[in-house]
């Protein structure tokens, strides 16, 4: 199994630009998740799905960010526009249907607004 | 509200020595506890984890962890490391009946030759 899939590895883009981070599961997970990392705030739960369906996006920062799930294997967390705050390392986890859920990680993305 | 602290942001210590990296949860409801390590440029994987049972778990790389519920804590430990254990472990749980994973800071391990 390739593991969970995250692209681009690393974006650099200016402030007020669309950002469009994907992620593809592991196929055979029902849960995905997205967190973001930061120094300052560590890692943070933005928004996750069972079954395609977002269940919890009580973390989402703002309305600038968005979440999609069109089918079992693909994702899509989206910031428009982005501004420099916005700068982290976004990761993508899937988990399997069995509780408590162990969650696999991908590579991430390294996003920077400039 | 269901917390995680991990006291220590940065822990150093020599090859071949011991370590213990500290864990303390705060929670009202049964909860699931986990140990998960991020080397550089990489994301999370599962060290270990406790749901139940023996309150000593065994997991990958030669770590283990105590799960000691009067004192609310979860702490990692090895008996002796290696350069390669080198990374960010994070302390995290799941209280019963929800989704949703509350983790703690870091601890930055160094492993120094």
């Amino acid at each position: 199994d390739a593991g969970v899939i995250q692209s681009p590895r690393h974006e650099v883009t200016e402030m007020g630009q669309e950002v469009t981070l994907r992620c593809k599961p592991i196929s055979g997970h029902d849960y995905l998740f997205w967190y973001r990392q930061t120094m300052m705030r560590g890692l943070e739960l933005l928004i996750y799905f069972n079954n395609n369906v977002p269940i919890d996006d009580s973390g989402m920062p703002e309305d600038r960010f968005s979440a999609k799930m069109p089918n079992a294997s693909f994702s899509t967390l989206k910031i428009q526009p982005s501004e420099p705050r916005d700068s982290a390392v976004y990761f993508c986890a899937s988990s399997p249907g069995t509780y408590p859920l162990e969650q696999y990680f991908g590579p991430g993305t390294r996003l920077t607004v400039t | 509200a269901q917390s995680v602290t991990q006291l220590d942001s940065q822990v150093p210590v020599f090859e071949e020595a011991p370590v213990e990296l500290r864990c303390n949860y705060s929670s009202s409801v049964s909860v699931y506890l986990f140990w998960y390590v991020q080397y550089p440029n990489q994301g999370l994987q599962l060290l270990l984890k406790y749901l139940s049972g023996s309150t000593l778990v065994k997991g990958i790389n030669g770590f283990e962890a105590e799960f000691n519920k009067s004192q609310t804590s979860f702490h990692l430990r090895k008996p002796s490391v290696h350069i390669s254990d080198t990374a960010e472990y994070f302390c995290a749980l799941i209280y019963s009946g929800t989704y949703k994973y509350i983790f703690g800071t870091g601890t930055r391990l160094k492993v120094l030759a």
